[in-house]
């Protein structure tokens, strides 16, 4: 059974770093791209960047470019998104994505179930 | 980036209702379309792929058509299960954006 676990709530303060997780299991984590989506409270979803975990080729909305880090460990079948400097407009929802193909069509066939992150002084 | 846009943004039905969802394209994308449902406090669901596929394990009553610039996404009778808000997402480029939703109400 393919699934996406994501790591906890975290509340922190504004110019904190953070970095979230997301464990795959149940098919070859090396063979699918992973996506990380946005989605800000009472809003709707904003793809953020993707990665290829079998060579780390990573791709970036623009929108979020120099704002995140993403990246993967694979022996551990995990991919984490990051931050540096944690801002105010960062809560969010975070959701992992696996990104299935189908001659040549991409899309998001399982997803993790969310990670809050909460950013106040 | 390729810009969708869904229309309506809400729309109230009733239970058996049929119901159709659009989504339009900045630029063609041919079959390139995804949709996706989702509920309060749950992560996405994938309903459709590639415009037309019905992802395994979801009900016949969603269909997708549509080609280009122009999608619509069709339950042909409303269940009590399917009021919740749903996304077009095109994959044509790798940017992968969303439409900014359509809230299906009671």
């Amino acid at each position: 059974e393919v699934q996406l676990v994501q790591s906890g709530a975290e509340v922190n303060k504004p110019g904190e770093s953070l970095k979230i997780s997301c464990k795959a299991s149940g098919y070859s984590f090396t063979n699918y791209w992973i996506a990380w989506v946005r989605q800000m409270p009472g809003k709707g979803l904003e793809w953020m960047g993707i990665i290829y975990p079998g060579d780390s080729d990573t791709r970036y909305s623009p929108s979020f470019q120099g704002q995140v880090t993403i990246s993967v460990d694979k022996s551990i079948s995990t991919a984490y998104l990051q931050w540096t400097t944690l801002k105010a407009s960062d809560t969010a929802v975070y959701y992992c994505a696996r990104v299935a193909t189908w001659i040549h069509q991409y899309f998001f066939d399982f997803w993790g179930q969310g990670t809050l992150i909460t950013v106040s002084s | 980036d390729i810009q969708m846009t869904q229309s309506p943004s809400s729309l109230s039905a009733s239970v058996g209702d049929r119901v159709t969802i659009t989504c339009r394209a900045g630029q063609s994308i041919s079959s390139y379309l995804n949709w996706y449902q989702q509920k309060p406090g749950k992560a996405p669901k994938l309903l459709i792929y590639a415009a037309s596929s019905l992802q395994s394990g979801v009900p016949s009553r969603f269909s997708g058509s549509g080609s280009g610039t122009d999608f619509t996404l069709t339950i042909s009778s409303l269940q009590p299960e399917d009021f919740a808000t749903y996304y077009c997402q095109q994959s044509y480029s790798t940017l992968y954006t969303f439409g900014q939703g359509t809230k299906l109400e009671i």
